[in-house]
């Protein structure tokens, strides 16, 4: 089947450690997005890529950083810097960068 | 600079009867709109989108939007609810940022639907 996988589906970490929320898609897409949810509000962009080897932040990057090494993959950590993370964090991906956006079934973070 | 409003945070209705999502949005060029839903503790799934084409869109499970230039408005209607289309509805719009189709979110409407 074709589609988005986020790992793990829930995520529980302590004050102070980083993090890696794994995103990997088989749609041979070149674009992919990651974005938070918090409750009672839309999404907000907190980095893309529009191809392997470059992405650029979004409207809430600090406290974020990601990786583009395959076309496929494109993990997220939260860091120790990232004030507030509790957050549902759902990774999308689309053909183009001005293609429909595809969303993956998300990762819960809490913090502990 | 483009935008969404959501105009109803909950909307609830009976099984059978009709649902009405209403947004407005804002945008200084003719935009692309679309509606995602989420269910609980999932991800979006894309209901249907407008890109400029036929006003009326019809997209999956029944739903259907209408474009409205006028009034600048993309409400998304169904005729009859079914328990399944309980989820959360997010009306989107694209905003052309440096090249790459930035989504703008509205906050989101909670859709209830009663036996």
């Amino acid at each position: 089947d074709g589609g988005i996988t986020q790992s793990p589906k829930y995520l529980f970490r302590k004050e102070g450690q980083n993090v890696t929320l794994s995103c990997e898609q088989n749609l041979n897409h070149d674009a992919m997005y990651w974005y938070r949810q918090d409750p009672g509000q839309g999404l907000r962009l907190i980095y893309y890529s529009q191809i392997v080897n470059d992405f650029q932040k979004g409207d809430i990057a600090e406290g974020y950083s990601v990786s583009r090494e395959k076309k496929e993959s494109f993990p997220l950590t939260v860091t120790s810097a990232q004030k507030n993370p509790t957050a549902f964090y759902l990774c999308a991906s689309s053909q183009g960068a001005t293609d429909t956006q595809y969303f993956g079934p998300g990762t819960r973070l809490t913090v502990l | 600079a483009q935008s969404v409003t959501q105009l109803d945070s909950h909307v609830s209705v009976s099984e059978g009867t009709p649902v009405l999502l209403r947004c407005n949005y804002s945008s200084s060029y003719s935009p692309s709109l679309f509606w995602y839903v989420q269910h609980p503790n999932k991800g979006l799934q894309l209901l249907l989108k407008y890109t400029s084409a036929a006003t009326l869109v019809k997209g999956i499970n029944g739903f259907e939007a209408e474009f409205k230039k006028s009034e600048t408005s993309f409400h998304l209607t169904k005729p009859s609810a079914h328990m399944s289309d309980a989820a959360e509805y997010f009306c989107v719009v694209i905003s052309d940022s440096g090249g790459y189709n930035k989504l703008i979110f509205g906050a989101g409407t909670r859709l209830a639907v009663h036996p």
